[in-house]
């Protein structure tokens, strides 16, 4: 596609339950990271990709968030026994090349709602 | 760890009236960038900075690079109904070369 695609855009879902968010980046774009947004808060980094070097996790809250890329596309973005301080928005970013990795391109998120 | 503290936190202004909001940070970045967020979009890239002093334009907006690199404003001139949206201040600091900072954003409301 033309853009970054993420899915689904909204998701309910009970406190406890696991959730997958899934991230479609540009093709051809070998940097993809995740972004949390809170209500009222700048984005908050998550985790990085960048080809197949091994990825940077050190902004997953907790060891209830992972993540992965496959194939070097499509990337999944799991959170097992939501919280309900897990809702924000979850943003998926890809970059063209490893030199100009700060031009980031969003996709429209997906908004948790953990009741 | 790094951060950036991004002001106003929110502007309500006329048509017509021109914007400037800013970012400050104990750290030093080296390249500074502006987005935008529309509702229920993503972040999207208005203007990027990468020296010290720099100041660049795109269309209706303006945004410098602090000479301390420790700083960032964005101005918007002339400001219409669809400038409505949130703001973000972002910076990567010496280091990195993925890793961004974002400011928690301006938001900002234009009455016509």
């Amino acid at each position: 596609g033309a853009g970054v695609s993420q899915s689904p855009s909204n998701k309910v879902t009970e406190k406890g339950k696991d959730v997958e968010l899934r991230c479609d980046p540009i093709s051809g774009h070998t940097a993809l990271y995740w972004y949390r947004q809170s209500l009222g808060q700048g984005l908050e980094f998550l985790i990085y990709f960048q080809g197949n070097s091994a990825p940077d996790k050190s902004g997953l809250p907790s060891d209830r968030f992972s993540a992965e890329r496959t194939g070097g596309s499509v990337s999944t973005l799991t959170i097992q026994r939501t919280q309900q301080e897990d809702s924000a928005v979850y943003l998926c970013a890809s970059s063209s090349t490893h030199s100009t990795n700060e031009k980031l391109f969003f996709g429209s998120g997906t908004q948790l709602s953990v009741l | 760890g790094q951060q950036l503290n991004q002001s106003p936190q929110s502007m309500f202004i006329q048509e017509g009236e021109d914007v400037s909001m800013n970012c400050t940070s104990s750290s030093i970045f080296n390249t500074w960038l502006w987005y935008k967020q529309d509702p229920g979009e993503g972040p999207v890239l208005l203007i990027a900075l990468y020296k010290a002093g720099e100041l660049t334009s795109n269309g209706r907006l303006t945004a410098q690079f602090g000479i301390t690199r420790k700083d960032s404003f964005l101005n918007i001139s002339a400001s219409i109904p669809s400038d409505v949206g949130i703001y973000f201040c972002a910076g990567l600091v010496r280091g990195s070369n993925y890793k961004l900072t974002f400011g928690k954003g301006t938001l900002l409301t234009v009455n016509p």
